[in-house]
């Protein structure tokens, strides 16, 4: 059965550098997702990404944050200068169609900041 | 702002009791879906709703779409010890690309 996959499964960094999380997406699917959750929070909804753009992103998503679908099969996440509240799961997601979506989620990237 | 309210926020059942849970908004949603999560794992799809009095369901789990399309209800039959796990909430919010996970509620099984 097809899936999502994220790399690294864990991240350690220090305060104020650069980290790249990726994922592969399922591979028919042409809507893609990164979330945040930290521990023992909600899940949120950071950015969506179609057609080569961003759909729409959230509040969190500043400008510290960006994402890129740099070929056919990898979706990244980029943090420019993480900082401690950085420190989370960030979930990358996938879908084949918009509004009728139906989200498959990765395992997860544990990104821890020190 | 945009919230999907859930309660209850947790519960501690017996093994083979039923369980009841549910998810509420002040906006309407056109699509719910649930998910489960377990520690250390991304959320997994159980049920999606896309109709308002929709019900569906898959293998002991029934999930309902409200009338009002404000809320969504989701239960459990006969539970056993691998349902314990977070169980959320989502939808896309009307009329964007922005996806709105509930605040759970944490299911805890007592065999």
């Amino acid at each position: 059965e097809p899936e999502v996959t994220q790399t690294p499964s864990h991240q350690v960094t220090q305060m104020g550098q650069e980290v790249i999380l990726r994922c592969v997406p399922i591979s028919n699917h042409l809507y893609f997702y990164w979330y945040r959750q930290i521990l023992g929070q909600k899940v949120e909804f950071l950015v969506s990404f179609y057609n080569n753009e961003i759909s729409e992103k959230s509040e969190i998503f500043d400008d510290q944050f960006s994402v890129e679908r740099p070929d056919g099969s990898n979706f990244t996440l980029k943090i420019r200068s993480t900082k401690l509240e950085d420190s989370a799961m960030y979930f990358c997601a996938s879908s084949a169609s918009w509004p009728d979506n139906e989200q498959f989620f990765g395992p997860g990237t544990r990104l821890t900041v020190l | 702002g945009q919230q999907l309210n859930q309660s209850p926020q947790s519960m501690f059942i017996q093994e083979g009791e039923d369980v009841s849970m549910n998810c509420t908004s002040s906006s309407i949603f056109n699509t719910w879906l649930w998910y489960k999560q377990e520690p250390g794992e991304g959320p997994v799809l159980l049920i999606a709703l896309y109709k308002a009095g929709e019900l569906t369901s898959n293998g002991r789990l029934t999930a309902q779409f409200g009338i009002t399309r404000k809320d969504s209800f989701l239960n459990i039959s006969a539970s056993i010890p691998s349902d314990v796990g977070i169980y959320f909430c989502a939808g896309p919010f009307s009329g964007t690309y922005k996806y709105i996970f509930g605040t759970g509620t944490r299911l805890k099984v007592l065999a």
